[in-house]
């Protein structure tokens, strides 16, 4: 099936840190969704991005929509400990009912 | 709104046992999919329905099966359990519109020994 190379695979930092996170495909993607993931909880939606070039934001959240469709990037700025989890990028494909899911980016913050 | 209400939460089972897990769904979402999660594999789709009746597969199937007779159930069958199919398990629904974002269960942990 599709792939979706997301990395890194985690990041360490020091809180008040900027973050950064990218998945990309070989395919065409019509839909990239952010995803943050909490211990023991399922994942929930930070950010839907539905156009080639679009750039939105949700707080300290950034993401984009890559012009070429096949990549998307995250940014988290200022990362505060709350940001700590497990953040997926997923996709849609032209056609397709379901989404493809990157592996995840662990994000660590250290006092 | 509840949102997607996954049940049990946790689950040991012997290899050959069948259990059922449950899911339901009160926002009236036409899509659910069934999806599990395991260590450095992301979240890999097993079953979808695109409504009442509609069922198909995902990426990776095999061990399980679904049924979707009302709009807000979509349980997911083990008939004979496998320890490759401990996993945390999760349920997830969204409107028929295709771009329409995924909303998430809390996850049912199955150990299957």
């Amino acid at each position: 099936g599709q792939q979706l190379n997301q990395s890194p695979q985690s990041m360490f930092i020091q809180e008040g840190e900027d973050v950064s996170m990218n998945c990309t495909s070989s395919s065409i993607f019509n839909t990239w969704l952010w995803y943050k993931q909490d211990p023991g909880e399922g994942p929930v939606l930070l950010i839907a991005l539905y156009k080639a070039g679009e750039l939105t934001s949700n707080g300290r959240l950034t993401a984009q929509f890559g012009i070429t469709r096949k990549d998307s990037f995250l940014n988290i700025s200022a990362s505060i400990p709350s940001d700590v989890g497990i953040y997926f990028c997923a996709g849609r494909i032209p056609g397709a009912d379901g989404l493809t899911f990157g592996k995840g980016t662990h994000l660590i913050i250290q006092p | 709104n509840a949102g997607v209400t996954q049940t049990p939460k946790f689950q040991v089972l012997k290899t050959g046992q069948s259990m059922t897990l449950q899911c339901a769904q009160d926002m009236n979402h036409e899509y659910m999919s069934w999806y599990r999660q395991d260590p450095g594999m992301g979240l890999r789709l097993i079953h979808y329905s695109v409504g009442a009746g509609i069922t198909d597969q995902g990426e990776v199937p095999n061990g399980y099966n679904v049924s979707r007779s009302t709009t807000e159930d979509f349980p997911l069958r083990l008939l004979s359990a496998a320890p490759s199919q401990t996993s945390v398990y999760f349920c997830a629904s969204k409107t028929g519109n295709l771009n329409s974002p995924l909303h998430f269960g809390n996850g049912t942990r199955l150990t299957v020994t």
